[in-house]
């Protein structure tokens, strides 16, 4: 199946700092790429949709200048989560979908931000 | 919004029993997709729904689109302690954004 890859896996850092994640369709290209947030035993929690070219498209309650996406090419969205603090440790997942082909969704392997 | 249910939320089982979960919702969605997710993973596709009515299998799991285009069930025979994990379902509307579930989480006792 098609293969979404996210680097880093994970990341540790100061409070203050922004820390950049990325999300790669390696196989296919992605119009559309969405970005999660999961809590610790919880279900994903969509932050917004990551569209090619264009600006990101955010769900209610997400700030959009903490969290800056960027699609700038058919095969790559950037998270970057900028002054981070503690409250932004968690889990992040990317998925892709495969318009193309099955219209599938498939998700990278999730980042795990911690924010000391 | 469109929402999802899934039951039960969690569940403990001996291995080699099966296991049986559903997905439900109000809305009809023209796909359905099984996800499974381990710790610190991301969820891999399982099993992909197209059309009401159809059952697909993947090795010792089978799921299938209900008729209604308003829910589904996964299943997963002899269950062995790797099926560990929480079981996602998520539903498309027509190229709109997929909606997931709460998740199913499942445990396998030796």
């Amino acid at each position: 199946g098609a293969v979404v890859s996210q680097h880093p896996s994970r990341v540790i850092c100061k409070s203050g700092t922004s820390v950049k994640i990325e999300c790669r369709s390696l196989d296919f290209q992605a119009t559309t790429m969405f970005w999660y947030r999961q809590f610790p035993k919880q279900s994903l929690m969509l932050m917004a949709t990551s569209n090619e070219g264009s600006k990101a498209t955010y769900e209610q309650g997400v700030e959009k200048d903490k969290f800056l996406i960027n699609h700038a090419s058919l095969t790559l969205s950037t998270l970057t989560v900028t002054s981070a603090h503690p409250e932004d440790s968690s889990f992040y997942i990317c998925s892709a979908r495969d318009h193309l082909n099955t219209g599938e969704l498939f998700f990278g392997e999730g980042s795990r931000l911690t924010v000391l | 919004g469109q929402q999802l249910n899934q039951s039960p939320q969690s569940m403990f089982i001996q291995e080699g029993e099966d296991v049986s979960m559903n997905c439900t919702s109000s809305s009809i969605f023209n796909t359905w997709l099984w996800y499974k997710q381990e710790p610190g993973e991301g969820p891999v596709l399982l099993i992909a729904l197209y059309k009401a009515g159809e059952l697909t299998s993947n090795g010792r799991l089978t799921a299938q689109f209900g008729i209604t285009r308003k829910d589904s069930f996964l299943n997963i025979s002899a269950s062995i302690p790797s099926d560990v994990g929480i079981y996602f379902c998520a539903g498309d509307n027509y190229g709109q954004n997929f909606v997931f579930g709460p998740g199913t989480r499942l445990s396998v006792l030796p």
